[in-house]
């Protein structure tokens, strides 16, 4: 039979702005959360992660929020580029690294 | 340090053969994680191994396989291929065991069945 792809959720920002990508996680049990970047043809990159005796984490340019209350992650980009454009997965790793379904980040020059 | 390899990087089988992938860690990673990507079902988990032994397993069938050699290598393994396996096979490895440590990515095997 016909197989439903997965619809990435997409974020379209322009050039300097700021993005910010969200993400549901669902095991309450999690200690662990990893945002990776995929661009095509590639595998997932390692961007950022965080534990969960936090509720900020910044980078370079990144910095990762963690809200255990309401289970929720999310990755925001300063002064975004156009080599950010990327697909991004948030994973969660309880006792295996489960990953979100993705979001499509395009950056209009 | 090198990244994590990944051969073949592509691969084009008939439906009915098996093949094997083959993966190498990062130096000193002793933990070796399978992923399949489609876009159907996005990232899914297949196994991970750490010295050797597989110490986590996701919810495939007993045709994809997998093993850890002494220096942390590992192979995944996939008998009787169908059409739905057609994917990218990704590995990551992890210092420690995935639970605790971050998992660095190859480039993955992209296979396709006809």
């Amino acid at each position: 039979g016909e197989s439903v792809g997965l619809h990435l959720p997409t974020l379209s920002v322009q050039e300097g702005d700021n993005s910010i990508i969200n993400c549901a996680y669902s095991n309450s049990a999690s200690d662990y959360f990893i945002w990776y970047k995929q661009e095509s043809g590639k595998g997932p990159q390692f961007i950022i992660d965080i534990r969960s005796n936090m509720d900020k984490r910044q980078g370079q340019r990144v910095t990762v929020l963690l809200n255990k209350t309401v289970k929720h992650l999310s990755l925001q980009i300063a002064a975004t580029q156009p080599g950010d454009s990327a697909v991004y997965f948030c994973a969660e790793n309880g006792n295996k690294l489960v990953f979100g379904a993705g979001t499509i980040l395009r950056v209009k020059s | 340090k090198a990244g994590v390899t990944q051969t073949p990087r592509y691969l084009i089988k008939t439906r009915g053969q098996q093949v094997t992938l083959s993966c190498s860690p990062i130096s000193g990673h002793r933990s070796v994680s399978w992923y399949q990507q489609t876009p159907g079902q996005g990232l899914q988990f297949l196994f991970e191994y750490f010295s050797e032994t597989q110490r986590n397993k996701g919810n495939f069938p007993g045709r994809f396989s997998g093993r850890q050699f002494s220096n942390s290598r590992s192979e995944m393994n996939v008998s009787t291929l169908e059409l739905g396996d057609s994917a990218l096979y990704l590995c990551a490895s992890s210092l420690e065991n995935s639970g605790v440590s971050t998992q660095y990515f190859g480039p993955g095997t992209r296979l396709t069945v006809l």
